[in-house]
């Protein structure tokens, strides 16, 4: 069964950054691109990127490309986002996915 | 970048009726047009992909089409448990971007 588990919500500070986890199981995680996603609240979807977890190459919307940093670690099956210098704006639910299968989304709130 | 325009953004029906949702592309996306529901709370579910491929496990009362620019989303006959938002996706090229939602609510 394939599976994309993400960390758990995060409370942080504006001005700081946040480092979110998808952890895969049940596919070779190499195989696959693994993309992300911002959901603000009651909002739409907004694609962020996407990395190649066999080499690290990653593309990333215009918009988030000095916000998000996407990483992956082929030892351990999870990629992972990165968002810098947050504001308000960066509050939302992030999701990994793999375009069929969805992790769960992790709420990010940024507040002081 | 590729807009989708998601029509219409709030529908309201009743169980057992035939509903179409529309996206259209500001240029051609090749067919590379997904749809996904979304309920309160929980992660997108794929329902369709490449336009008019119903993914497995989705029932055939979902169906998918189009070509070009203008696609279509139609659900032949409401169940309650489809009243959710429904969104289109364009993968054609970078950057992907979704339609703007389509809440569907019981009437």
């Amino acid at each position: 069964e394939v599976l994309l588990q993400q960390s758990g919500a995060e409370l942080v500070r504006p001005g700081s950054s946040v480092k979110i986890s998808c952890k895969a199981s049940g596919y070779t995680f190499t195989d696959y691109y693994m993309h992300w996603v911002k959901q603000r609240p009651e909002q739409g979807l907004v694609w962020i990127g996407r990395i190649n977890p066999a080499n690290g190459n990653t593309v990333y919307a215009e918009k988030f490309k000095s916000k998000a940093t996407l990483t992956a670690d082929k030892s351990s099956n999870t990629a992972y986002m990165q968002l810098s210098s947050l504001t308000s704006e960066d509050t939302a639910t992030y999701f990994c996915t793999r375009g069929l299968y969805w992790g769960q989304g992790v709420m990010v709130t940024v507040s002081s | 970048d590729i807009q989708m325009t998601q029509s219409p953004s709030f529908l309201s029906a009743s169980v057992g009726d035939r509903v179409t949702i529309n996206c259209k592309a500001s240029q051609n996306i090749n067919k590379y047009l997904n749809w996904y529901q979304q309920k309160l709370g929980e992660a997108p579910k794929r329902l369709i992909y490449n336009t008019n491929n119903l993914q497995t496990g989705i029932p055939s009362r979902f169906s998918g089409s189009g070509s070009g620019t203008d696609y279509t989303l139609t659900i032949s006959s409401l169940q309650p448990e489809d009243f959710a938002t429904y969104f289109c996706l364009q993968h054609n090229s970078f950057p992907w971007t979704f339609g703007g939602g389509t809440k569907l609510e019981l009437k």
